[in-house]
């Protein structure tokens, strides 16, 4: 699968939008987005996946670059809860594994 | 959302005795399991892939007689970490995969398992 690259960490105060970036330069035609987070001490928890288009959930928004070599998570108005390290990850149709990267910390400031 | 759950939560093992990790789908029959190890401040790393009623796929590092794993139901696959060492010591994770929904394969983690080798 193709590698992904994430900032280490980010900060945001409460009650803001969040922009989240991965870049994803080497993307195949048939690799799908998927953003993870995981909480502290939790597993990991889906929030969002996308292939070519940009997506919407209750949870947040997915914005994918027309070239597709890059993607943004936003969390429209962040809270405490949000605070975690948020994985971009690629797979390739059909292939189930995810291989989690470094992921970015995101610090949500009161 | 679909529901994976996992036994126990934390565990506090003597080096040199074995510990058994239970994974379950609590909603949803899982044709496959994935675990995943993690160490303080690092990410998960794949351990194995397993599907119900065959052998499990390691990934290259993982001693598979040393993380027995065990996929006897749709619900149920469980960790076996033998004769386990300090270094053992981590953060054990599965997943369930209910598989494919319009091409793409759904995964749901369970809360994880603290181990701790004394």
């Amino acid at each position: 699968d193709a590698k992904t690259t994430q900032p280490n960490s980010m900060e945001s105060n409460e009650e803001e939008p969040v922009h989240l970036p991965c870049n994803h330069s080497t993307i195949s035609g048939t690799d799908y987005i998927h953003w993870y987070r995981q909480l502290p001490s939790q597993g990991p928890e889906y929030v969002i996946h996308g292939l070519t288009s940009n997506v919407n959930n209750r949870m947040a928004s997915l914005a994918i670059a027309e070239d597709r070599k890059s993607s943004t998570l936003i969390l429209h108005r962040a809270t405490l809860r949000d605070a975690a390290v948020y994985y971009c990850i690629l797979t390739n149709f059909g292939n189930e594994k995810l291989t989690f990267g470094t992921g970015t910390r995101l610090t949500i400031i009161p | 959302g679909a529901v994976v759950s996992q036994h126990p939560s934390w565990v506090i093992c003597k080096s040199g005795t074995s510990v058994k990790i239970e994974c379950r789908s609590l909603d949803f029959q899982a044709t496959t399991m994935f675990w995943y190890r993690q160490f303080p401040k690092q990410s998960l790393m794949l351990m194995a892939t397993s599907n119900e009623g065959s052998k499990a796929t390691y990934e290259q590092g993982v001693e598979k007689d040393k993380f027995l794993i065990n996929h006897a139901s749709l619900t149920l696959s469980t960790l076996t970490v033998t004769s386990a060492h300090p270094e053992d010591s981590s953060f054990y994770i599965c997943s369930a995969s209910g598989g494919r929904a319009g091409g793409l394969y759904e995964q749901y983690f369970g809360p994880g398992t603290r181990l701790t080798v004394t």
